[in-house]
C-alpha cells in the first residue's frame, strides 16, 4: 500500500474558486513534498514542508501539514485553467535513503 | 526539464527482447532515480543511484536492471521486455544530502510492450 494517499482522487472547479486537496501517510516523515504533473509531462517540485513545520506558503499555493494526523493539505487559491494538473504529495522517510515515496495523486481540471 | 534529458522518448518493442533507456542530466547532481507510472499507482520507485556505480533497488526492481558509470548517466535495462513493463519511465535527479530534498524530472519515455 502506498505512503501517500491523495484525497480525493479528481476535482473540478470554475476558474477564480479555490482548489483543496488532501493527502495521509502512514510513518514517520522526514518532510513532504507536492509536485504538480501537466498531461504527459515530467513532474514539478511545487512546495516542500518540513516536518517542524505547520503551514507554509508559496504564491497562490498553501500548505499545512499535520504531523499528529499523518496529514497534509494543499490549497490552490484563485484557480486558474493553467492550474489544471495532477496533484501529487510525496513523503521522505528517516532512513529511507533520500528517496521518496509518491501517493496516487489529485488530478485537477479547472473550467474556465 | 532541470537539465534532464531522457532517449527515447517513445519506445515500441515486442515481449522478450532488451530495452535500454538513458537518462542524462548536466546538473551534476549525485542522487538519480528512475520511476515508472501506471494508471491508479501514481509513481513506483524502480531504481536509485547514490553515486556513480553505486546503485540501489526500490520499491518494483524485479525484472529491471540499472548502470552509472558516470555522474550524468544512469541506465535502465529491461533485461527481457514484458507486457507489464509497458509504462511511463522517468527519471528524476536530486543533490540533497542525507535529507530527501526537492527532486527534477525528466520528460518521461513512453514504452510499450507488446
Amino acid at each position: 500500500s502506498q505512503q501517500g494517499e491523495e484525497d480525493p482522487q479528481a476535482l473540478s472547479i470554475q476558474e477564480g474558486e479555490n482548489a483543496t486537496m488532501n493527502c495521509s501517510y502512514k510513518t514517520s516523515i522526514n518532510n513532504l513534498q507536492w509536485y504538480r504533473q501537466n498531461s504527459g509531462r515530467g513532474l514539478v517540485h511545487l512546495i516542500l514542508i518540513r516536518s517542524n513545520e505547520r503551514e507554509k506558503h508559496s504564491g497562490r499555493l498553501r500548505v499545512t501539514l499535520d504531523t499528529s494526523k499523518k496529514s497534509s493539505s494543499l490549497l490552490i487559491t484563485a484557480s486558474r485553467a493553467a492550474d489544471t494538473a495532477s496533484y501529487f504529495c510525496a513523503t521522505d522517510v528517516p532512513a529511507a535513503g533520500n528517496k521518496l515515496t509518491f501517493g496516487g495523486g489529485t488530478r485537477v481540471l479547472v473550467k474556465p | 526539464d532541470a537539465g534532464i534529458t531522457q532517449s527515447p522518448r517513445h519506445k515500441v518493442t515486442e515481449t522478450g527482447t532488451p530495452v535500454t533507456l538513458r537518462c542524462h542530466q548536466t546538473e551534476n547532481h549525485r542522487y538519480m532515480y528512475w520511476y515508472r507510472q501506471d494508471p491508479g499507482h501514481g509513481l513506483r520507485l524502480i531504481h536509485y543511484s547514490y553515486g556513480v556505480k553505486d546503485t540501489d533497488k526500490g520499491e518494483v526492481s524485479d525484472g529491471y536492471s540499472v548502470s552509472r558509470s558516470k555522474t550524468e548517466d544512469f541506465l535502465l535495462t529491461l533485461e527481457s521486455a514484458t507486457s507489464s513493463q509497458t509504462s511511463v519511465y522517468f527519471c528524476a535527479i536530486s543533490e540533497s544530502g542525507r535529507e530527501g530534498g526537492e527532486q527534477f524530472f525528466g520528460p518521461g519515455t513512453r514504452l510499450t510492450v507488446l
